[in-house]
């Protein structure tokens, strides 16, 4: 069993829809959670982190985090064409500086 | 501040032989992380380096390996290329490396192809 579990898609939505984006994870030494987003052809950008449970937002974006039930949430509300891309999920322990990704979930922003 | 950079963005090479790729963190960061990127596994850890010392080491056989210059550049070195190893190789600096909170900013890969 992979350590983080994500559901590659491929997602498609219409231009302002919420999206939810998940993610599972079996280790709960994970203290520190991420996203990024990647756009085709390039690396993965940082999006947002948190180390705790329960709700972050900036802006359109909100990670949520329930480390009882080992999940991560990403909401994006007001889609944007722009927002297409493909969003990773990411985790650590506390102790060491390698991250684990999950496999990544493209989503499709359709105007 | 200029980005980290990777070279060679593509690079196309026959089973058997060995491949070197290059990394350039951002200025002032010391910690280089090389990754393996493919549809089916997503990003892979292959190793951390951390001021010319390897720091951390992910599950690839030894045909992958490592090592990071004086000037925090650092190289990845593949020998006896197969063909699973077809791949986007990414490359991330940090600051320190060592805390969980700082930041990884990614390169944008050097896609490897094997035939």
């Amino acid at each position: 069993q992979k350590e983080v579990e994500q559901d590659p898609g491929p997602l498609s939505v219409p231009e302002g829809a919420i999206v939810s984006l998940n993610c599972t994870y079996s280790n709960s030494a994970f203290q520190y959670f991420m996203w990024y987003r990647q756009y085709s052809r390039k690396g993965p950008e940082l999006l947002m982190y948190t180390y705790s449970s329960g709700n972050k937002e900036d802006g359109r974006f909100t990670a949520q985090v329930d480390k009882s039930s080992k999940y991560i949430s990403l909401f994006i509300r007001d889609s944007q064409p722009s927002d297409s891309a493909t969003y990773l999920c990411a985790m650590s322990t506390n102790t060491g500086n390698q991250f684990y990704f999950g496999t990544g979930t493209s989503l499709t922003v359709i105007p | 501040k200029a980005g980290v950079t990777q070279t060679p963005r593509y690079l196309i090479k026959t089973r058997g032989q060995q491949v070197t790729l290059s990394c350039s963190p951002i200025s002032g960061h010391r910690s280089v992380s090389w990754y393996q990127q493919t549809p089916g596994q997503g990003l892979q850890f292959l190793f951390e380096y951390f001021s010319e010392t390897q720091r951390n080491k992910g599950n690839f056989p030894g045909r992958f390996s490592g090592r990071q210059f004086s000037n925090s550049r650092s190289e990845m070195n593949v020998s006896t290329l197969e063909l699973g190893d077809s791949a986007l190789y990414l490359c991330a600096s940090s600051s320190n490396g060592g805390q969980f909170t700082d930041t990884q900013y990614f390169g944008p890969g050097t896609r490897l192809t094997v035939l």
